[in-house]
């Protein structure tokens, strides 16, 4: 079974920078698997932020940004806000199925 | 402005069944591929499965853990979409959303499978 690992949590400062990535258990994450990213609140429903790898939906803040980095996918987020702390998901497509993440608990602090 | 609103959860037995609805609007419904997703408790998100517009198709794909148990289904004529859960284990005990494209979700239904 195709697992998508990304890190259980990371810590930043507001007003810093992370990066967050997401590996697939088969090999390289390519765009053909259509990376996408979402940010998910507790009692909230989850926010689409990123498809497509690198392509912003019209709400999305542009101190977030996609990319690929060293065969994984990545979300960076620039100039941190207290407000970004959340859980934060990627989904890789694999022959059309969707594969979460685990999910990485973003702290501010 | 797009609107999702989950419904037919609750409480159900173990080995029984369920369908859950998604009433769609503020979209044109006919045009898009909708996809269902859920959340376990003190678990991540977990994709569920998609079916396609039908002028794409309108066929539908699954996750591995919940082919053959798991029907994605559509009503264009209604704007609905459905999710039918056969075989119900306590595993299936999860907030369920109803998400277009994944740009848009629902605020999501309860199902508690318990006896």
């Amino acid at each position: 079974q195709t697992v998508v690992t990304q890190e259980p949590s990371l810590t930043v400062s507001p007003g810093g920078t992370v990066t967050l990535t997401c590996a697939s258990s088969t090999g390289a994450v390519t765009s053909g698997h259509d990376p996408n990213w979402f940010q998910h609140k507790p009692g909230q429903a989850p926010r689409a932020l990123i498809y497509g790898t690198n392509t912003k939906h019209s709400w999305t803040p542009a101190r977030f940004s996609g990319s690929l980095l060293g065969g994984e996918a990545a979300l960076t987020l620039s100039g941190v806000q207290p407000e970004d702390e959340a859980d934060y998901y990627c989904l890789l497509y694999y022959d059309g199925a969707g594969v979460f993440g685990g999910g990485t608990k973003l702290t501010v602090l | 402005e797009v609107q999702l609103v989950e419904s037919g959860g609750g409480l159900a037995k173990p080995g029984g069944s369920l369908r859950l609805s998604c009433a769609a609007s503020g979209f044109t419904f006919t045009d898009a591929w909708m996809n269902w997703v859920r959340q376990a408790p003190g678990k991540g998100l977990e994709w569920l499965a998609r079916i396609k517009s039908k002028s794409h198709g309108g066929t539908a794909i699954y996750a591995a853990p919940v082919k053959g148990r798991f029907t994605i289904s559509r009503d264009d004529s209604k704007n609905m979409l459905f999710l039918e859960v056969n075989s119900l284990k306590s595993e299936d005990t999860a907030l369920y959303y109803c998400t277009t494209d994944l740009s848009h979700w629902g605020q999501g239904i309860v199902v508690t499978v318990s006896s």
